[in-house]
């Protein structure tokens, strides 16, 4: 059974780079036809994607990120990271990493998320 | 850009009811839409893809329509269990989700 594990370092201070990890078990990433996004939720608030990674290496961002986002896989380790640079306090909120059978394809399989803390 | 806009932000209803919940796309997204449950403290889960399939085991009392612009969600009799907020969310474009619909005991 495929599983998602999201980890990080749970705080990090205003305009510096957070860096999160998604481990993937039971399956492996570079084969099928599945993209491997990541979304966030502030607390109390709704869910927006942040970007999808494909098994080629192709990614796709969401633009009103502004290119602070920065997707990545390594298929050796089964892992696909997320990079996000001069953070701020909106950018607090739990980070999921979740599958997509194609790029227009819904989220069928989640993590349980990290929550990301933004505060000096 | 696609916009979705889900109605109602909230919705009370009573155990056994029958509940709908809308999401309407500011474009046509033919049927690129699918539908998530998410409880407290919990990861998203899907319950509908391509605005009508079940997601392999959802309860049948959900169910969903539409194609264009407008879809809906109906729970034919709502459980204990189904007290949660629901999100669409469409795979047309850019992966893009609602901003939620919270069922709260009446």
């Amino acid at each position: 059974q495929l599983q998602l594990q999201e980890s990080g370092p749970g705080l990090v201070k205003p305009s510096e780079t957070l860096s999160l990890t998604c481990a993937v078990s039971g399956g492996s990433m570079s084969s099928g036809r599945y993209y491997w996004g990541w979304i966030r939720q502030p607390p109390g608030k709704g869910l927006e994607w942040m970007g999808s990674l494909y098994h080629s290496g192709t990614t796709y961002d969401n633009p009103s990120l502004k290119s602070r986002v920065t997707i990545s896989g390594d298929m050796s380790k089964n892992e696909v990271s997320l990079k996000i640079t001069s953070v701020t306090a909106a950018d607090t909120a739990i980070y999921y990493c979740a599958r997509h059978g194609g790029y227009s394809s819904a989220f069928d399989i989640w993590g349980r998320g990290t929550l990301v803390l933004v505060s000096s | 850009d696609i916009q979705l806009t889900q109605s109602p932000p909230t919705l009370s209803a009573s155990v056994g009811e029958r509940v709908t919940i809308t999401c309407r796309a500011s474009q046509s997204i033919n049927t690129y839409l699918n539908w998530y449950q998410q409880k407290p403290g919990k990861a998203p889960n899907l319950l509908i893809y391509g605005a009508s399939n079940l997601q392999s085991g959802v309860p049948s009392r959900f169910s969903a329509s539409g194609s264009g612009t407008d879809f809906t969600l109906t729970i034919s009799s709502l459980q204990p269990e189904d007290f949660a907020t629901y999100y669409c969310q469409q795979s047309y474009g850019d992966p893009l989700f609602g901003g939620g619909t919270k069922v709260e005991i009446k």
